[in-house]
């Protein structure tokens, strides 16, 4: 089955400064890559994602690469703010007929100093 | 349009007891997804309702576990009798039907077995 690997377990940045993290998976038929921010007492956010027919994706301050051919995508969050501060999950699917269930990385803490 | 909820947000149990956790999808989510996280690892797929059909349980860890869905609503999971190794936050997600691929996660039911 699908694995995926995240890295790395904990980030810590100067405010202002850029966060990268990074995931690898194992199965080339996965098409689909969700990022996902947990905060503390809270359920995981959607807070972008990408499909395999795309190499790059932004949104304001967060941007997702993906590259196919080596089986890895990051996730770079720039400008960060102290209110990034949190626990953040990629995951990866294959979604139609296998009916999308995700699987996720060991998940990358970021802490934010002011 | 109200999001994923879950009951109840916290449960603490003895070892043998049973518990039943319930996940209420967004409105009109034909997909519901249980995953669960233990011991700070990462979350994990138990298993996919399409409506209230079982589409993929792959991840069910074993026939203590066993999720519902009748009438295509809300979902319970019911762990009888629970074991240590059940201690974990478990979350519900939903996604629309028809390929919809973005899963709404809940808030997670915390679970510690005792």
């Amino acid at each position: 089955g699908e694995n995926v690997e995240q890295h790395p377990s904990t980030l810590s940045v100067q405010e202002g400064d850029s966060a990268v993290i990074k995931c690898t998976y194992s199965d080339s038929a996965s098409n689909y890559f969700p990022w996902y921010k947990q905060e503390l007492g809270k359920g995981p956010q959607l807070i972008i994602d990408i499909r395999s027919n795309v190499g790059e994706k932004k949104d304001q301050r967060i941007a997702v690469t993906l590259n196919k051919t080596a089986k890895h995508f990051s996730l770079h969050i720039t400008e960060t703010q102290p209110e990034d501060s949190a626990v953040y999950f990629c995951a990866a699917s294959k979604g139609g007929a296998a009916g999308n269930k995700l699987t996720f990385g060991g998940g990358t803490r970021v802490l934010v100093k002011p | 349009e109200a999001g994923v909820t879950q009951f109840p947000s916290h449960s603490v149990i003895e070892k043998g007891q049973t518990v039943t956790l319930r996940c209420d999808p967004i409105s009109g989510h034909d997909n519901l997804y249980w995953y669960r996280r233990v011991m700070g690892k990462e979350i994990k797929f138990l298993l996919h309702f399409v409506k209230e059909s079982k589409q993929d349980e792959s991840g069910m860890p074993n026939n203590r576990f066993l999720a519902e869905r009748t009438g295509g609503t809300y979902s319970t999971l019911k762990v009888q009798p629970a074991e240590l190794e059940d201690s974990g936050v478990y979350f519900c997600a939903s996604s629309r039907g028809h390929g919809g691929e973005t899963q709404y996660f809940g808030p997670g039911t915390r679970l510690l077995v005792l």
